[in-house]
């Protein structure tokens, strides 16, 4: 079955340091999403991407579509205490449904 | 926004008893709702699709006597955990599409923390 798989599991940086997740579908994917999910909390929607490479940002964070639609990554730039969480992506298949990541869980030392 | 309301937030059973878990689109039809779960400290994983006016579509490894769903409307799943024992004990959350299309939002509801004696 479809399978996605996120690495690293968990990452701890120094607060200013930078942090990236990669993601990895096993099939191609018609867009990813990504997530974030704060201690105890729920997670949210960050953003989707659809195309073939494409790229978008957020502030701080960029995040990636590989070219084969396959991967994906999340890059926050200077890391702050703020951001703490366990941010997973998601991939769609063909059908409705949404497999995710296995997250990874960053931790934001002062 | 779109949002999905989940109920409970969290229970406690007694191993053997049914718990019911209710996830509604407060201002959106959602004809497809997807319901998960989630062992501390590891990923969401899907446990089946939860279609309006049909079957659910349970992934492989999850007992669909055991998790029973049912999703009667346009704005209403629910999850039943029958005789539940404790290794039912997790977070379970539902979601939904706002809509069908590729750049449609999914919206998660706030989860149910079972906790099964």
């Amino acid at each position: 079955g479809q399978q996605v798989m996120q690495i690293p599991q968990y990452q701890h940086v120094q607060e200013g340091e930078d942090f990236t997740t990669y993601c990895n579908s096993s099939t191609t994917l018609s867009n990813i999403q990504w997530y974030k999910q704060r201690p105890g909390g729920h997670p949210v929607f960050l953003i989707q991407l659809v195309k073939s490479g494409e790229v978008k940002k957020q502030k701080r964070l960029t995040f990636q579509f590989g070219e084969a639609k396959k991967n994906s990554s999340l890059h926050i730039t200077a890391t702050q205490t703020t951001d703490v969480g366990t941010y997973f992506c998601a991939g769609q298949g063909g059908a409705n449904n949404l497999f995710f990541g296995t997250g990874t869980r960053l931790t934001v030392i002062p | 926004g779109a949002v999905v309301s989940q109920h409970p937030s969290w229970v406690i059973c007694k191993s053997g008893t049914s718990v019911k878990i209710e996830c509604r689109s407060l201002d959106f039809q959602a004809t497809t709702m997807f319901w998960y779960r989630q062992f501390p400290k590891q990923s969401l994983m899907l446990m089946a699709t939860s279609n309006e006016g049909s079957k659910a579509t349970y992934e492989q490894g999850v007992e669909k006597d055991k998790f029973l769903i049912n999703h009667a409307s346009l704005t209403l799943s629910t999850l039943t955990v029958t005789s539940a024992h404790p290794e039912d004990s997790s977070f379970y959350i539902c979601s939904a599409y706002t809509g069908f299309a590729t750049n449609e939002k999914l919206f998660f509801g706030s989860g149910t923390q079972l906790s099964v004696l």
